[in-house]
């Protein structure tokens, strides 16, 4: 079955190093994003694509950047790890703009 | 994006029908509204989208009032495993890049 995939579940990292969240859909999906969820936030986005070699800001896009080198990747880099990047990421995919979004399974960073 | 209002939180008997409301009295014309539902520690889940009539699919039902000012999300024989937050969201066609998820309404399910 297809399905979209965020490794690794869980991160510890130390303020300033550089972290790379990693999502893998095998939907074929040209539509990307990267959300963060913090406790009475709801889901933020960060970064979006539509396609290779496209990438977007989101909301809160300060600190983090993506790359698309291909249809089933969206790897989020955050340049410089701070305390505040603290939280659990999650990648989705849309086949298109007026169909459902899929997300992945989320991975949990934490920032010391 | 249009606001959505929904309680913070309901409970339902197992076996029975959970109803979800959802306030968007600032909806306009061109706004989906789309449910999704988070299982603690898990991703988003696509439940339901419509537009002015109501929807069924395997998971739910969706009624829109004939304003389109609010609707209801319902689950037909709630089991434990519903137990998640609910998400109403309105969303332009055409413009899906950005969900504001909000708090959402906490189901639980009783036994």
């Amino acid at each position: 079955d297809a399905e979209i995939t965020q490794s690794p579940r869980h991160k510890i990292t130390e303020t300033g190093r550089q972290v790379t969240l990693a999502c893998h859909q095998t939907w074929n999906h040209n539509n990307m994003f990267w959300y963060r969820q913090d406790l009475g936030h709801g889901l933020r986005l960060i970064h979006y694509s539509y396609g290779v070699q496209d990438t977007n800001k989101g909301e809160v896009s300060d600190g983090y950047s993506v790359s698309r080198s291909n249809t089933e990747d969206l790897p989020l880099t955050l340049e410089s790890a701070a305390s505040s990047q603290t939280s659990v990421y999650f990648c989705a995919s849309r086949r298109t703009m007026n169909t459902e979004a899929f997300f992945g399974q989320g991975t949990r960073l934490t920032v010391v | 994006d249009a606001k959505t209002t929904q309680p913070t939180s309901m409970d339902c008997a197992e076996g029975r029908a959970a109803n979800l409301p959802c306030n968007h009295s600032t909806i306009s014309g061109n706004e989906y509204v789309y449910w999704y539902r988070q299982i603690h520690s898990q991703g988003p889940q696509y439940i339901i989208h419509g537009l002015k009539n109501n929807e069924t699919n395997e998971m739910a039902s969706l009624i829109i009032t004939e304003d389109r000012k609010s609707s209801t999300l319902i689950l037909p024989h709630a089991t434990l495993r519903d137990t998640a937050v609910y998400y109403c969201i309105v969303r332009p066609e055409n413009t899906g890049n950005q969900f504001y998820f909000g708090t959402g309404t906490s189901l639980t399910v009783i036994p």
